[in-house]
């Protein structure tokens, strides 16, 4: 069975740091190219950032370019972000979710999210 | 930055009646685009990709058509459990953007 497992978010201050992981089991983590994807409470889906399966390329949000930076461990199926300088609108529930080559590189396996509130 | 317009915002219907549900993309996405469900308190799931295709599991009361600009998904017939949020996504450039969503609400 998929599974993806967010954890790392919590209460940050405006211009604090969190990084957060997602934890990958059931499949082979290596073929899929992963993603974040937020929510802010009662708003829509946002795309975050995408990293490709060997981790070397990686693409961002224009609202998150140079605070954020995704990265990838394929040794460890695990999946992170490390958000820096962060903001009040950057509260929200953060998905981690990915998919390979077999369903068009389409996000066809999410976690469950981890929340992260800034706020003073 | 290409933009998905979803319409209408909200949906109301009964149980049993056909649902189709609009994105509008501000430029050719061709036929990458995607369509998920969202339930309360849930995480996303895939339901079409690729304009028209099923995702694994999927029931066969929904479908997916379109290209370019103009693209939709049809319930044919809600069961209880369709009642839900739909947003649709493209592929086609960066950044990755998802349209706004449409409530599908019991009336």
């Amino acid at each position: 069975e998929v599974q993806l497992v967010e954890s790392g978010g919590g209460l940050v201050q405006p211009g604090g740091s969190l990084r957060l992981s997602c934890a990958a089991s059931g499949f082979t983590f290596s073929s899929y190219a992963m993603s974040w994807v937020r929510q802010a409470p009662g708003k829509g889906l946002e795309w975050v950032s995408s990293i490709t399966v060997s981790g070397g390329g990686t693409y961002y949000a224009d609202s998150v370019k140079g605070r954020f930076t995704i990265s990838r461990d394929n040794s460890k199926s695990t999946l992170y972000v490390q958000m820096n300088s962060l903001r009040a609108e950057d509260t929200a529930l953060y998905y981690c979710a990915g998919g390979s080559s077999s369903s068009g590189w389409w996000f066809d396996s999410w976690g469950q999210g981890t929340l992260v509130t800034v706020s003073s | 930055e290409i933009v998905l317009t979803q319409s209408p915002a909200t949906l109301s219907l009964s149980p049993g009646e056909r649902a189709t549900l609009s994105c509008r993309a501000s430029q050719s996405v061709s036929n990458y685009l995607a369509w998920y469900q969202q339930r309360p308190g849930q995480a996303p799931r895939l339901l079409i990709y690729d304009a028209s295709n099923r995702a694994t599991g999927i029931p066969a009361r929904f479908s997916g058509s379109g290209s370019g600009t103009d693209f939709t998904l049809t319930i044919s017939s809600l069961e209880p459990e369709d009642f839900a949020v739909y947003y649709c996504q493209q592929r086609s450039n960066w950044p990755r953007t998802f349209g706004g969503g449409t409530k599908v609400e019991i009336k």
